[in-house]
């Protein structure tokens, strides 16, 4: 089955810096890829995916980068703000019922 | 989101006991989960409807029981609490296949 691995655990930059999430999957079939932003005690909440006939997608300061061929994708969020502050999840799907989560990441933007 | 809710929020119940979580959704979304979140594990699928009549276990199903009669409405029981089972749950809905999954508020479960 599906296995997604997260990569930093944690993560803490400067505001105004840069902050890059990195998930590699297992299964090469997966076509479609989400991130969810978690703030304490509230519910995960979509903020971007991407599907695999896509490299990228960007959304204002957010952008998703697929390599299909190494079987990684990263979350990019620029000029970070305090309120970016929560963990994210990414997620990889086979065209199937399931969503596979990876582990989270805390990301912690000092002002 | 108001279209999923979750009830209650918060529950605190003993080892032994049934306790049944609900979840209810006013999308008409065909597909409806239920996670549970603990430190260090992420979320991780408990069981899963594709419609009214239709369930699947996901990863870590045991000691839970769901049912769909309704499209709208996904309930998770836990038929004899253990301490194990204290944790966030969190309810989602999506359209279908490899489509978004939108998430209720959770609820917070303490096995004592």
């Amino acid at each position: 089955g599906e296995n997604v691995e997260q990569h930093p655990s944690t993560l803490s930059v400067q505001e105004g810096d840069s902050a890059v999430i990195k998930c590699t999957y297992s299964d090469s079939a997966s076509n479609y890829f989400p991130w969810y932003k978690q703030e304490l005690g509230k519910r995960p909440q979509l903020i971007i995916d991407i599907r695999s006939n896509v490299g990228e997608k960007k959304d204002q300061r957010i952008a998703v980068t697929l390599n299909k061929t190494a079987k990684h994708f990263s979350l990019h969020i620029t000029e970070t703000q305090p309120e970016d502050s929560a963990v994210y999840f990414c997620a990889a799907n086979r065209n199937t019922d399931k969503l596979i989560f990876g582990t989270g990441t805390r990301l912690q933007v000092f002002p | 989101d108001a279209g999923i809710t979750q009830s209650p929020r918060y529950k605190i119940t003993e080892t032994g006991r049934q306790v049944t979580l609900m979840c209810h959704q006013t999308w008409s979304h065909s597909y409806m989960f239920w996670y549970r979140q603990d430190l260090g594990h992420g979320l991780r699928l408990i069981y899963y409807s594709a419609a009214a009549d239709i369930t699947d276990k996901g990863e870590v199903p045991d000691g839970y029981v769901v049912s769909r009669s309704k499209t709208e409405n996904f309930p998770l029981t836990l038929e004899s609490a253990t301490r194990s089972q204290t944790s966030v749950y969190f309810c989602a809905s999506s359209e279908g296949v490899g489509q978004p999954q939108h998430f209720g508020d959770g609820t917070r479960l303490s096995i004592l």
